[in-house]
């Protein structure tokens, strides 16, 4: 079945490091990829997607692309700051699924001052 | 100017109760949802409907019976709590049909069961 894997926080950095969020997928076909974020007592906000092998997803300096040969969707970010402070959340959708999101287990990040 | 709202926002009651928690979106999207997240921030998704019909339903015990009233209202009704049932819900809603459309998500309900 389809099946998403991402770091396991918590990830803590300083301010204005640079963020990798590791995520692989196992799906079969072309699923699209999604990163979701979930800041404190709120419900979960689309962060960028990808509908196609390359494609890269972009929002708000972070960065994700689409790679079918490592079947993978890493999220990226130059220069962290506190206000990112969130859970985030890789997800696919496979065609044929019935619209059914299938999430990762969802990394917590921490950034300080 | 809400997209996905549900109400209330927390629950608490005890066990053996039955309680709704309702949810409506005003999006015009035709598919809407139900999510568990659990103590450690795992989502799974319990239900699906689209226009209206039940497409998905994941292994839910049958004490959960969402009723879908329209499109844009997808409510859940939870008979005999338990604790384990202790959760925060979270509502979504999508229009389909193109590839790769996000759902959005309302802020949750958070049941604590005493």
């Amino acid at each position: 079945g389809d099946s998403v894997t991402q770091m396991e926080g918590p990830v803590t950095l300083s301010e204005e490091a640079f963020l990798t969020i590791n995520c692989t997928y196992t799906a079969t076909g072309y699923p699209s990829l999604f990163w979701y974020v979930q800041y404190p007592g709120e419900g979960l906000q689309l962060l960028l997607k990808a509908t196609k092998a390359d494609d890269k997803g972009s929002n708000k300096g972070f960065e994700a692309t689409y790679r079918k040969e490592t079947t993978s969707f890493h999220l990226e970010k130059g220069s962290v700051q506190v206000s990112d402070s969130a859970v985030y959340f890789c997800a696919l959708k496979r065609r044929g699924s019935n619209y059914k999101l299938t999430f990762g287990k969802g990394t917590l990040l921490t950034v300080n001052p | 100017d809400t997209a996905v709202s549900q109400t209330p926002k927390y629950l608490v009651t005890q066990m053996g109760n039955d309680k709704s928690i309702k949810c409506e979106q005003n999006l015009g999207h035709d598919t809407m949802y139900w999510y568990k997240q659990d103590s450690k921030k795992f989502l799974k998704i319990m239900f699906s409907y689209n226009n209206k019909e039940l497409i998905i339903n994941e292994t839910v015990p049958n004490r959960f019976s969402p009723k879908s009233p329209d499109k844009a209202h997808l409510n859940l009704h939870i008979n005999s709590l338990e604790l384990g049932d202790s959760a925060v819900y979270f509502c979504a809603s999508s229009q389909e049909g193109l590839q790769g459309q996000p759902q959005h998500f309302g802020d949750g309900t958070r049941l604590s069961i005493l």
